[in-house]
């Protein structure tokens, strides 16, 4: 089955800095790869995605990048803000026995320091 | 976006009794919905994918005896815990699957927070 690894597990930036949380995945027949972002005691909350034939895709302060031939996919966060902080979980998706599965990174757990 | 409601947030039961969570697509017709469990800072572990009008497929490890899965409408799944131990303790967390979006694309419910005493 799919391997999600996501590092780092915690991560602390200055309000204003970038952060980058990274994932690697071990199915290549993996081709949809979103990202979450979890509050204490709620939900995970869709943030962004990318598509396999994509390598590179923006929302305003928020970018992911793909590189299928290395397995790896990462989030950028420019200018943190302190509502930035939360956990994050990178995923990746395939089709596994007929059934889309989605297999969860770890998370990061992000601070934004004001 | 795709919004999903869980029901209840909370719950506290005692050990034995069982315990129903309802996770229902507010704003689209689900046929596919999924259900979590996740540890206190761990990630998402999926327990089973419920399909509605057939029987969920669940993952190995996961009891589908104690955890009873019912898709009845195109709206609505319910998870029941059945014969609740603490160890059951846990936050549930269910997310459906727009079938108007991209196949993969999953929204997630807020959770269910579940203590067995």
């Amino acid at each position: 089955g799919e391997n999600v690894e996501q590092h780092p597990s915690t991560l602390s930036v200055q309000e204003g800095d970038s952060a980058v949380i990274k994932c690697t995945y071990s199915d290549s027949a993996s081709n949809y790869f979103p990202w979450y972002k979890q509050e204490l005691g709620k939900g995970p909350q869709l943030i962004i995605d990318i598509r396999s034939n994509v390598g590179e895709k923006k929302d305003q302060r928020i970018a992911v990048t793909l590189n299928k031939t290395a397995k790896h996919f990462s989030l950028h966060i420019t200018e943190t803000q302190p509502e930035d902080s939360a956990v994050y979980f990178c995923a990746a998706t395939g089709s596994s026995g007929g059934y889309q599965k989605v297999t969860f990174g770890i998370g990061t757990k992000l601070q934004v320091i004001p | 976006g795709a919004v999903v409601s869980q029901h209840p947030s909370r719950v506290i039961c005692k050990s034995g009794t069982s315990v129903k969570i309802e996770c229902r697509s507010l704003d689209f017709q689900a046929t596919t919905m999924f259900w979590y469990r996740q540890f206190p800072k761990q990630s998402l572990m999926l327990m089973a994918t419920s399909n509605e009008g057939s029987k969920a497929t669940y993952e190995q490890g996961v009891e589908k005896d104690k955890f009873l899965i019912n898709h009845a409408s195109l709206t609505l799944s319910t998870l029941t815990v059945t014969s609740a131990h603490p160890e059951d303790s846990s936050f549930y967390i269910c997310s459906a699957r727009d079938p108007d979006g991209f196949s993969y694309e999953q929204y997630f419910g807020p959770g269910t927070r579940l203590t067995v005493t």
